[in-house]
């Protein structure tokens, strides 16, 4: 199975701030990634994939790199309605796998 | 606008058997796989395994031996049956739609439901 290492865990950040969350896969897996928010009590909810390609209404504040192992979600302006958990998933080979999350905090 | 509905039983016993079903409403449900994840209380997300319209299934093998997946086109529902339980089964489980332009993403998801198992 590919290991998808995200980090950090957690940040501490204020509205406006910006924030970049890192994820690393154990082996490569080209662009064939995708990066999730989930708010507390619901389903997560698709922000990007093919790495750096934004899904159908997603604010442009968000963004992605990467390739082959290492990748980055960047929140260019925090706001208040992007506190949250942001998971990575790699889509290159099954089974699927998740990273472990990182949780977005008000500072 | 594509919206998954899930339901079945939230309260299992040891060794019983999980069952949960998954509705699709809008969009195609060809073309696409149907897929289920679960989430630990309190932790990330582990995927369970996913199936075509056709029926072709992919599997989690750390489930593999316990794990079934089964489509109902004719209702555009499918299906998550999982055997013996244990409590590390306790999860909120989900359906998702898996992208048909973009193999394994997940652009849709059910509400998600808490399964425990107790005894």
């Amino acid at each position: 199975d590919i290991q998808m290492t995200q980090s950090p865990s957690s940040v501490s950040a204020s509205v406006g701030d910006r924030v970049t969350i890192t994820c690393r896969a154990s082996q490569g897996i080209s662009s064939w990634l995708a990066w999730y928010q989930q708010k507390p009590g619901k389903a997560p909810n698709l922000l990007l994939y093919a790495a750096s390609s934004l899904h159908s209404g997603v604010p442009s504040r968000f963004s992605g790199s990467g390739s082959g192992t290492e990748f980055t979600l960047t929140i260019s302006s925090l706001q208040p309605e992007d506190f949250a958990t942001y998971f990575c998933q790699q889509a290159n080979s099954f089974p699927l796998t998740f990273g472990g999350g990182t949780k977005v905090e008000i500072k | 606008q594509v919206q998954l509905q899930q339901w079945g039983a939230g309260l299992l016993k040891p060794s019983e058997t999980l069952s949960l079903t998954c509705a699709v409403y809008g969009g195609s449900f060809s073309g696409n796989y149907w897929t289920w994840i679960r989430q630990p209380p309190g932790k990330g997300l582990d995927w369970i395994g996913e199936i075509s319209h056709s029926g072709s299934t992919n599997y989690n093998p750390s489930l593999k031996s316990r794990l079934t997946i089964s489509v109902d086109t004719s209702k555009n529902h499918f299906s998550l049956n999982l055997t013996s339980v244990t409590a590390a089964d306790t999860a909120v489980y989900y359906c998702a739609r898996g992208s048909g332009t973009y193999t394994g993403v997940l652009d849709y998801w059910g509400q998600g439901m808490l399964v425990t198992v107790s005894s």
